[in-house]
């Protein structure tokens, strides 16, 4: 199984701060079709998961453009330029190229 | 207006069984792969199972094969997980999600509590 790590597993940000959060897969979640199949989801308190960006960089319907994802191969970073209150919750990455799919532990994003 | 609604779940005894659905709405059911992902009590989050558009492709987690069963009924635009032989670290919520495209996985049901229990 791909294992994900993500780091820091929590993080206090004052408002208007950026926030940043790692994660490496074990294994490449490179494609032969090019694509690189790692996802970031954001879980606000009570509620289910949301598509925030796919394959990497690509920000999904309706999410900010403060919300920024880079990086390639095995390690992989999301970025909030300016954090606000709303963004508060736990952020997961996810690989979607090997089954299992597999997440990573979760980052909990508290504000200051 | 997209949306799942998953039901089914409760307490049930550690071997017994236990439905669940997630019943979707306002989208073409028989276009999409689906998928059943769950959340222990604070932990995060873990996938199932996910089936096909037609049904014909299932895969599970090493965890629940075996035990789980995905099954879809298109008609009926209804998703489900038979779960048989549950265990107490089969507890969790239970979260039905359609796949855009690959990987894209939206949008989630609220869940369904599933505890495992004497």
């Amino acid at each position: 199984d791909i294992v994900m790590t993500q780091t820091p597993l929590s993080l206090s940000v004052t408002p208007g701060q950026p926030a940043s959060i790692s994660c490496k897969s074990s294994q490449s979640v490179l494609h032969s079709d090019g694509k690189t199949y790692l996802f970031w989801y954001l879980q606000k308190p009570g509620q289910p998961p949301q598509l925030l960006i796919y394959e990497v960089s690509n920000r999904f319907s309706g999410v900010p453009e403060r919300f920024s994802g880079s990086g390639s191969g095995t390690d992989f970073t999301l970025k909030i330029s300016r954090v606000e209150a709303e963004d508060v919750g736990v952020y997961y990455c996810l690989q979607h190229l090997h089954l299992p799919i597999t997440f990573g532990q979760g980052t909990r994003l508290e504000i200051e | 207006e997209v949306q799942l609604v998953e039901s089914g779940g409760g307490l049930v005894q550690p071997g017994g069984s236990l439905s669940l659905s997630c019943a979707a709405s306002g989208f073409a059911f028989s276009n999409y792969w689906m998928y059943w992902v769950r959340q222990a009590p604070e932990t995060g989050l873990v996938w199932v199972s996910r089936i096909s558009r037609d049904g014909s492709t299932i895969n599970y987690a090493d965890s629940v094969k075996g035990r789980f069963t995905i099954s879809r009924d298109n008609a009926k635009n209804t998703l489900y997980l038979q779960m048989n032989s549950l265990r107490a670290e089969d507890t969790a919520v239970y979260y039905c999600a359609r796949e855009l495209q690959w990987g894209w996985l939206d949008p989630w049901g609220q869940g369904t509590l599933v505890t495992v229990s004497s």
